[in-house]
């Protein structure tokens, strides 16, 4: 697509649900990463996607986090038995794998637990 | 340990008034750099990035920025700022080379401009 498309743009969930997070990147790029920001904060790294590596789950809060890409495109990042402290925009990027390539974000999901 | 430092949690400037906000790294490596702004409400937009040649860069909204290696530091600005600038901006390094893409951010400056 033109650019990175996240869906839904807002959720709304009760404390204890599941929810998914979804992210379409920029045809063709390799690289992919999901961040966390929070009301007037700044960006919380939480996982990267390059190419067929294993992904870099560093910034994952808890077990109850995980994310996965198939096909090398498409990513949806889970949160399990959501929490109140779990309240933030979900940031999307993806980049090109090739030098001087900036990363390219997408609108974001601002999800509300409740 | 890799690392990007903004020192600068917030700013406050009239509006015409020049501006400089200061981004200090550490990396391994030479980097890749970038600066990002996030109006409210918006995502980021890329303002501008250094990855070699002339060490002053041009970016978009009159915005430019100078690495300085022996400094580590790669500050933003701008001669004159617009009430349109308020917003949070975000400074980046990366890697110039290596499958490994990961960024490194700082934690941002909120810019607040007065009439």
């Amino acid at each position: 697509g033109a650019g990175v498309s996240q869906s839904p743009s807002n959720k709304v969930t009760e404390k204890g649900k599941d929810v998914e997070l979804r992210c379409d990147p920029i045809s063709g790029h390799t690289a992919l990463y999901w961040y966390r920001q929070s009301l007037g904060q700044g960006l919380e790294f939480l996982i990267y996607f390059q190419g067929n590596s294993a992904p870099d789950k560093s910034g994952l809060p808890s077990d109850r986090f995980s994310a996965e890409r198939t096909g090398g495109s498409v990513s949806t990042l889970t949160i399990q038995r959501t929490q109140q402290e779990d309240s933030a925009v979900y940031l999307c990027a993806s980049s090109g794998d090739r030098g001087n390539t900036e990363a390219f974000f997408g609108q974001g999901t601002r999800l509300t637990v409740v | 340990a890799q690392s990007v430092t903004q020192p600068d949690i917030h700013i406050t400037v009239s509006e015409g008034a020049s501006l400089e906000l200061r981004c200090n790294y550490s990396y391994g490596a030479t980097p890749y750099l970038f600066w990002y702004v996030q109006s409210p409400g918006q995502g980021l937009q890329l303002l501008l990035k250094y990855f070699s040649g002339d060490t002053l860069v041009q970016g978009i909204k009159g915005f430019e920025a100078e690495f300085k290696r022996s400094q580590s530091s790669f500050n933003l600005r701008k001669p004159s700022v617009h009430w349109s600038d308020a917003a949070e901006y975000f400074c980046a390094v990366g890697p110039l080379t290596g499958n490994n893409r990961k960024l490194i951010w700082g934690l941002g400056t909120s810019l607040a401009v007065n009439p």
